[in-house]
């Protein structure tokens, strides 16, 4: 079992939908990244969180510590949002990445 | 400013070969990390450069990889001899704060080893 699963493994959307990709972890951790990854395209940090709730544009990154959860939701859905979604967490120096949630958003 | 490099961007090369990757960070970054992504699976550590020391080099799938940083600026890693399964994407991360450790990627060098 993986220490980072995130889930959907693949997810299709119509344009405008609400999308929620979910991340678990079992490790101890000091931050929680959400990363973005076009096809082709180098790894973009899109937002990295230790509590709460952060919002960037129509993207929404939450986590809840004690149930070592986190979700990233992105609002109003575009097809330029098409990528593959990693969740990542810091444990002590390095990241320990999730397999990624493969995204397709049609118009 | 200038992101993370990498070069080459993709290397195809043969069973018993050897192949370098270069990783050039952010400038100032003391922290440099190699990750590496084979077909199907999760990207998964490789090991942490501090300075010019290796901080953690736990990832390290076997001796046929070395990994330097001399002068503490670029790094390489080379592969040799090459084997199959060592096909996959390696990138490169730096960040300038441990504490923060807000990591920025290099686009990859993809290897395929025929």
């Amino acid at each position: 079992k993986n220490e980072v699963e995130q889930s959907p493994q693949n997810l299709t959307a119509q344009e405008g939908e609400f999308i929620t990709i979910n991340c678990s972890y079992s490790v101890g951790i000091s931050a929680l990244h959400w990363l973005q990854q076009h096809p082709g395209g180098g790894i973009v940090s899109l937002f990295m969180l230790s509590s709460g709730k952060k919002k960037h544009g129509r993207l929404i990154a939450t986590i809840n510590i004690q149930e070592k959860h986190s979700s990233l939701h992105i609002t109003a859905s575009h097809p330029r949002d098409s990528a593959v979604y990693i969740c990542a967490v810091s444990n002590t120096d390095k990241l320990i990445f999730g397999t990624g949630t493969r995204l397709q958003v049609f118009p | 400013e200038a992101g993370v490099t990498q070069f080459p961007s993709h290397s195809v090369i043969e069973k018993g070969q050897t192949v370098t990757l270069r990783c050039d960070p952010i400038s100032g970054h003391d922290n440099l990390y190699w990750y590496r992504r084979v077909m199907g699976k999760e990207i998964k550590f490789l090991l942490h450069f501090v300075k010019e020391s290796k901080q953690d080099e736990s990832g390290m799938p076997n001796n046929r990889f070395l990994a330097e940083r001399t002068g503490g600026t670029y790094s390489t890693l080379k592969v040799q001899p090459a084997e199959l399964e060592d096909s996959g994407v390696y990138f490169c991360a730096s960040s300038q704060d441990l504490a923060i450790n807000e990591q920025f990627f290099g686009p990859g060098t993809r290897l395929t080893v025929l």
